[in-house]
């Protein structure tokens, strides 16, 4: 099936270093959204994107909806060692008349204390 | 307001045997999804519904059946476990807005 290419698929970085991912497709999308997984748990949503351009953040997390509507990336500053876990972004396509989630294959980020 | 919940949390199974994934969901969302999470293959789409009587499948839906009998709940059934089943499984739902909420998984493991 259809996925979002997700980069980088890892991530080892030191505490306080700032994180940037990205997504990129050959689709156009409606709806970009990035989501956390802990070790153990269910993804938990962060930040939702519903326009092109559009740039919202949620404490130390910024993420961005492409203008092209191809692409997104987030970005987390001052990173933590309560960062580390997997992240993974979803989109919903503009074409068809469906509503299902396109899923990147996530980017694993552990933190150096 | 418990969100998404999924029971249980961890099960083995023997190849053949049979199970229930049990998922509920207290929003009022029209939407449900079952996903299976294997590593490296990021979450899989399993079935889906758009609403209470309403479903089809997903990418991998082989081996995994769904009914949508209410509005809260959206079972998966596995009829005869394979050890390919090996996962993690995950329910979502979701409502008007794309913004998607995941119960907290089912481990389960087919020897």
């Amino acid at each position: 099936g259809q996925q979002l290419n997700q980069s980088p698929q890892s991530m080892f970085i030191q505490e306080g270093e700032d994180v940037s991912m990205n997504c990129t497709s050959s689709s156009i999308f409606n709806t970009w959204l990035w989501y956390k997984q802990d070790p153990g748990e269910g993804p938990v949503l962060l930040i939702a994107l519903y326009k092109a351009g559009e740039l919202t953040s949620n404490g130390r997390l910024t993420a961005q909806f492409g203008i092209t509507r191809k692409d997104s990336f987030l970005n987390i500053s001052a990173s933590i060692p309560s960062d580390v876990g997997i992240y993974f972004c979803a989109g919903r396509l503009r074409a068809g008349n469906n509503r299902k989630l396109i899923w990147g294959l996530g980017t694993s980020l552990a933190v150096n204390p | 307001n418990a969100g998404v919940t999924q029971t249980p949390k961890f099960q083995v199974l023997k190849t053949g045997q049979s199970m229930t994934l049990q998922c509920a969901q207290d929003m009022n969302h029209e939407y449900m999804s079952w996903y299976r999470q294997d590593p490296g293959m990021g979450l899989r789409l399993i079935h889906y519904s758009v609403g209470a009587g309403i479903t089809d499948q997903g990418e991998v839906p082989n081996g995994y059946n769904v009914s949508r009998s209410t509005t809260e709940d959206f079972p998966l059934r596995l009829l005869s476990a394979a050890p390919s089943q090996t996962s993690v499984y995950f329910c979502a739902s979701r409502g008007t807005v794309d913004e998607q909420y995941f119960g907290p998984g089912t481990r389960l493991t087919v020897t």
